[in-house]
């Protein structure tokens, strides 16, 4: 299995919901990523986990939880967005913190109304 | 500080006829460089990479990118554009594995291809 798999690939929510995106991987990574990526723009980086740990937070809004249950599994929990949250969110992995190549998911289109 | 500049934010071409895509990029330290493609509202796909071995790197779909350390470029080419080729292209520069982990990325190359 070489594919990063994000669900659901799209997601309408009100400003009051909360939701949850999950990222899964089953390649053996232990680093993995959330993205944020506005059309027309490259992805911005906002978590990062290392060995299931909070790496770095790029000074993200805590209207954003992330979590890493395990290994595997990175979930993005949503909270009282705002309609400018609404973008596509990328999931990545690396085999550690390295330099070699993401795998990147295909994404969640997130529509906040 | 790393930094990439994507040359151009849009190129169109002929099916048929090469693609360049042009990358340059600052780096204090040994840069890996890579060059990734999105197709419209997909993820991104990594088409090649360069980590300091060959300076020619030979990725997926006949694409290829040359590493240039003095003229501080990576630029991404193929001899025969396709219809399919038609995304956004995004080159990314990080440092060496002492140095940081996060990925730079450009500004982006929209990539149009004519019948």
């Amino acid at each position: 299995d070489t594919e990063v798999t994000q669900t659901p690939k799209h997601l309408v929510m009100g400003m009051t919901n909360k939701k949850s995106l999950k990222c899964e991987q089953h390649m053996g990574h232990r680093a993995m990523y959330w993205y944020k990526q506005k059309a027309k723009k490259p992805p911005e980086l906002m978590f990062v986990y290392s060995y299931e740990k909070l790496s770095i937070n790029e000074s993200v809004p805590s209207r954003f939880s992330p979590e890493c249950p395990n290994s595997s599994l990175l979930n993005l929990h949503l909270h009282a967005l705002q309609p400018e949250d609404s973008a596509l969110y990328l999931c990545a992995s690396s085999q550690t913190l390295s330099v070699y190549g993401y795998t990147f998911g295909s994404g969640t289109r997130l529509t906040v109304v | 500080a790393q930094s990439v500049t994507q040359l151009d934010s849009h190129v169109s071409v002929s099916e048929g006829t090469p693609v360049l895509l042009r990358c340059n990029y600052s780096s204090s330290y040994s840069p890996s460089l890579f060059w990734y493609v999105q197709h419209p509202n997909k993820g991104l796909q990594l088409l090649l990479k360069y980590t300091s071995a060959a300076t020619l790197v030979k990725g997926i779909n006949g694409f290829e990118a040359e590493f240039k350390k003095s003229e501080t470029s990576f630029h991404l080419t193929k001899p025969s554009a396709h219809m399919s080729d038609a995304a956004e292209y995004f080159c990314v520069v990080t440092e060496a594995p002492t140095g940081t982990y996060k990925y730079i990325f450009g500004t982006g190359t929209r990539l149009k291809v004519l019948a």
